[in-house]
């Protein structure tokens, strides 16, 4: 069964500074790779997906993740924080043979002006 | 385009009520599924479904039925809702099997 952890339950950096969510994976197979956020009161939001290819993916709002296959890692990162970065952030893994997905419990990210 | 949409909002039921979150997407998916969102508990799936006539259990199927007679319409049946149940529920559908997922608003249900 795959599985997600985003050990992680707040982040909290000042405006300006990078910023790193952290999110490790279990799988059998190829993993397919998914980060959402979550704005308040909202439902979620694609930020980017690794599939196949670079391990750096570039997505949405400046963000970018890393995919390290040999540490079973998806990390977020950012290298400027904005104090509307601050949301509610979800690392999924897809199971394709299925068409199903698992979500990690969230990452609270603060950012303080 | 609306994307995902959902009905209710928000919803209020006693212990022991029925009721149909509805779920509908204008997008030709053919993948949807229905989360429940708890806080510190993430997103977990309920039941999910590949295509229209097709429904599977995800990781939290009991007290709550599905069908999907056709590829737009996913609802999602509480049977005899209990207190457990509250929670905030999150219908999202996909293209294809790989594909990024697009999830509704959400509708807020309090079982009393």
């Amino acid at each position: 069964a795959q599985s997600v952890a985003q050990p992680e339950d707040q982040v909290n950096v000042a405006e300006g500074n990078p910023l790193t969510v952290k999110c490790t994976y279990s799988v059998s197979g190829n993993p397919y790779l998914f980060w959402y956020v979550q704005y308040p009161n909202r439902g979620l939001q694609f930020l980017l997906k690794y599939i196949t290819g670079d391990n750096l993916v570039k997505g949405s709002y400046g963000f970018e993740a890393e995919f390290n296959k040999s540490q079973t890692s998806f990390h977020l990162k950012k290298p400027s924080a904005l104090v509307s970065d601050s949301a509610l952030y979800f690392c999924a893994v897809r199971d394709i043979s299925a068409g199903k997905s698992t979500f990690g419990d969230g990452t609270t990210l603060t950012v303080k002006p | 385009n609306a994307g995902v949409t959902q009905t209710p909002k928000f919803q209020v039921l006693k212990t022991g009520q029925s009721m149909t979150l509805q779920c509908a997407q204008d997008m030709n998916h053919e993948y949807m599924s229905w989360y429940r969102q708890d806080p510190g508990m993430g997103l977990r799936l309920i039941h999910y479904s590949v295509g229209a006539g097709i429904t599977d259990q995800g990781e939290v199927p009991n007290g709550y039925n599905v069908s999907r007679s056709t590829t737009e319409d996913f609802p999602l049946r509480l049977l005899s809702a209990a207190p457990s149940q509250t929670s905030v529920y999150f219908c999202a559908s996909s293209r294809e099997r790989a594909d990024t997922q697009y999830f509704g608003p959400g509708t807020r249900l309090t079982v009393l």
